[in-house]
């Protein structure tokens, strides 16, 4: 079981570039989402996702684009990347019934826009 | 969501209790206290929760007060490893019983000294 699978752990982007980042869980969580933690700062939620087929925006998802075509997977799009976009981001996954009370995040990527 | 006050940091000695306290005044009836915590440079971990009873599991004891407006997240025998950001978090579950909307602040950074 290897949970919650981010990939890349690093990334280097420049101004205007695009890039997915992506996210696996192979637990069969209904639940998925994405959060970015800047320095000194808690998480904060960019979108999540109920089910496959449906996501929705969190607190801070302009930049961003996702989409949920599997259970599985859960990737975040960026467009065209802004220096604002430089965080570490981490998705996260639960179950959507008793026992989801619990996320499973998760190791994160780092990302850097120059 | 009710909003949570922890304070900013706090220091324990390896191999004593770790007691981190948690307020949270305006929560309501349906509101559970969970806690996460975040090791440098990882995801975050869930520790554990509660809505009015304390709780215990391999990790921690959460002690909630009868008034449920304050909480203190015990760690019984603290190790260096135990380290990290610690983030109280006032949530209600959706009808499905989950949660996957969770809102970090800055959390409390306990440091375990040798």
């Amino acid at each position: 079981n290897a949970g919650v699978t981010q990939t890349p752990k690093f990334q280097v982007l420049k101004t205007g570039q695009s890039m997915t980042l992506q996210c696996a869980q192979d637990m069969n969580h209904e639940y998925m989402s994405w959060y970015r933690q800047d320095p000194g700062m808690g998480l904060r939620l960019i979108h999540y996702s109920v089910g496959a087929g449906i996501t929705d925006q969190g607190e801070v998802p302009n930049g961003y684009n996702v989409s949920r075509s599997t259970t599985e997977d859960f990737p975040l799009r960026l467009l065209s990347a802004a220096p604002s976009q430089t965080s570490v981001y981490f998705c996260a996954s639960s179950y959507s019934r008793p026992g989801g009370e619990k996320l499973f995040f998760g190791s994160g990527t780092q990302l850097s826009v120059l | 969501d009710a909003k949570t006050t922890q304070p900013t940091s706090m220091d324990c000695a390896e191999g004593r209790a770790a007691n981190l306290p948690c307020n949270h005044s305006t929560i309501s009836g349906n509101e559970y206290v969970y806690w996460y915590r975040q090791i440098h440079s990882q995801g975050p971990q869930y520790i554990i929760h509660g809505l009015k009873n304390n709780e215990t599991n391999e990790m921690a004891s959460l002690i909630i007060t009868e008034d449920r407006k304050s909480s203190t997240l015990i760690l019984p025998h603290a190790t260096l490893r135990d380290t990290a950001v610690y983030y109280c978090i006032v949530r209600g579950v959706n009808s499905g019983g989950s949660n996957y909307k969770l809102t970090f602040g800055k959390g409390t950074l306990l440091t375990v000294n040798p």
